[in-house]
């Protein structure tokens, strides 16, 4: 079993849909969770930084980790064809000197 | 210009050829790290260098062999490439703390034949 499980997808939906994107892992470790973008043929970008468990919201982004469940969560609201793309979730722990083990990534395609 | 910079950005050759990839980077971080990225199986890291004097393999470092020539230019080579080492290759870097954000190159895609 990986460390972090990620739907690779593809996930489809139409333009000004909610997007949920998820990951789950196993390490209780884990405290910095990250998404990343990736657009194609390009490297990817970070998107969302959260420490711990909470909320985070960035515009149209919000970003939630449950540590209780092991789960988090990217949430995309008003999609745009602009979002399709490639969401890698990754996590580090202070133990790991905050090497980060990888989602295998969801590709999102938002229909016009 | 880009702050994380590969070369080549595409590259295709024959099994048992001596490849290296070279990145260089503008940011100024101590750490850079080597990955692969195939269909399926995501990023995976090759080999990460926390700063000139220090190399530490990856998850997937057999076949593969870096070089840190200065604090900004860190290169990846495959000493004898094989059909399986065909991939996306990627080059980051990143500042010591701070959870471990990663900045990104554009990528190098290798083909071998």
């Amino acid at each position: 079993q990986k460390e972090v499980e990620q739907d690779p997808g593809p996930l489809s939906v139409p333009e000004g849909a909610i997007v949920s994107l998820n990951c789950t892992y196993s390490n209780s470790a884990f405290q910095y969770f990250m998404w990343y973008r990736q657009y194609s043929r390009k490297g990817p970008e970070l998107l969302m930084y959260t420490y711990s468990s909470g909320n985070k919201e960035d515009g149209r982004f919000t970003a939630q980790v449950d540590k209780s469940s092991k789960y988090i969560s990217l949430f995309i609201r008003d999609s745009q064809p602009s979002d399709s793309a490639t969401y890698l979730c990754a996590m580090s722990d202070l133990g790991s000197n905050y090497q980060l083990i990888w989602g295998a990534g969801t590709k999102l395609i938002i229909k016009p | 210009d880009a702050d994380v910079t590969q070369t080549p950005r595409n590259r295709i050759t024959k099994t048992g050829k001596r490849i290296m990839l070279e990145c260089s980077q503008t940011k100024g971080h101590d750490r850079m790290y080597w990955y692969r990225q195939d269909p399926g199986l995501g990023l995976r890291l090759i080999y990460y260098s926390f700063d000139v004097k220090d190399i530490n393999k990856g998850e997937i470092s057999d076949g593969y062999s870096v070089s840190r020539q200065a604090q900004a230019k860190f290169s990846l080579s495959l000493e004898s490439a094989i059909p399986n080492q065909t991939a996306l290759y990627f080059c980051a870097t990143s500042a010591p703390g701070g959870g471990g954000e990663l900045f990104f190159g554009e990528g190098s895609r290798l083909t071998v034949l």
